[in-house]
C-alpha cells in the first residue's frame, strides 16, 4: 500500500462546479504540501500544511492530522484550473518528501 | 526575482556518457532540492541542501548519481555513466528556510532523454 494515497485520479468537471481531490497517508507527519502541475509541466507550489485550513483565492485546503487527510477544493472551477494536483507529505521519522501519484483535473468550458 | 533557473531545459545523449544538470536558486534561499519525475514512478525526491550542505540523499538512486552544492547560488546533478533508465524530467526547487515543511519554488525542469 502506497503511503500516500490520492483520489480519484482523473477527474472531469464543468466550469463552475465545486471541485474535491483528497488525499490520505499512513505515516506521522509534520507538514503536507499541494502541488499543481501545468499542462506544460511545470509545477507550482500551492499550499503547505500542517494543521487546519489555508485558503488561497478560490483553492482551499484543508487538514485533518487525526484522520491523517487533507482535501485540496476549487471554487468556481476554471479551464485554466485544468492541471495535475498532486499532495506530498513529509513523513515526521524521515528527512524525506512521498508523493501521491496526482490527481489529473480537467474543467470544461 | 528570475525565480529557479535550470538548464538546459531538454537534453539528448547517449547511454555511457557524463550528463550535468545545472540549477540557480532564488536569491536567498537557504534549501535547494533536485527530483525526478518520470510516468511510472511519478515525483521523487532525490537529494536535498541546507545552507549548501546535503541533508538527506536517501532518494539518489545509485552510485552513478551525485549532487554539489559549492555555493548559495549553484548546484550540479551529475549521472556518470547515464542509462536509458535515467531518462526523465529533473525539477529544482528552493526554499527560503530550510527542511521540507516550507514552501517551495520549483525551477521549470531538465527533460533528460538518453538513447
Amino acid at each position: 500500500k502506497n503511503e500516500v494515497e490520492q483520489s480519484p485520479q482523473n477527474l472531469t468537471a464543468q466550469e463552475g462546479e465545486f471541485i474535491t481531490i483528497n488525499c490520505s497517508y499512513s505515516v506521522g507527519i509534520s507538514a503536507l504540501h499541494w502541488l499543481q502541475q501545468h499542462p506544460g509541466g511545470g509545477i507550482v507550489s500551492l499550499f503547505m500544511l500542517s494543521s487546519g485550513k489555508k485558503k488561497h483565492g478560490r483553492l482551499i485546503a484543508t487538514i485533518n492530522i487525526q484522520e491523517k487527510h487533507s482535501s485540496l477544493h476549487i471554487t468556481a472551477s476554471h479551464p485554466r484550473d485544468s492541471a495535475v494536483y498532486i499532495c506530498a507529505v513529509k513523513d515526521t521519522g524521515r528527512r524525506a518528501l512521498t508523493f501521491g501519484s496526482g490527481t489529473r483535473l480537467q474543467v470544461q468550458p | 526575482d528570475a525565480g529557479v533557473i535550470q538548464s538546459p531545459r531538454h537534453e539528448v545523449t547517449e547511454m555511457g556518457q557524463e550528463v550535468t544538470l545545472r540549477c540557480k536558486p532564488i536569491s536567498g534561499h537557504n534549501s535547494l532540492f533536485w527530483y525526478r519525475q518520470t510516468m511510472m514512478r511519478g515525483l521523487e525526491l532525490l537529494i536535498y541542501f541546507n545552507n549548501n550542505v546535503p541533508i538527506d540523499d536517501s532518494g539518489m538512486p545509485e552510485d552513478r548519481f551525485s549532487a554539489k552544492m559549492p555555493n548559495a547560488s549553484f548546484s550540479t546533478l551529475k549521472i556518470q555513466p547515464s542509462e536509458p533508465r535515467d531518462s526523465a524530467v529533473y525539477f529544482c526547487a528552493s526554499s527560503p528556510t530550510t527542511g521540507l515543511g516550507y514552501e517551495q519554488y520549483f525551477g521549470p525542469g531538465t527533460r533528460l532523454t538518453v538513447t
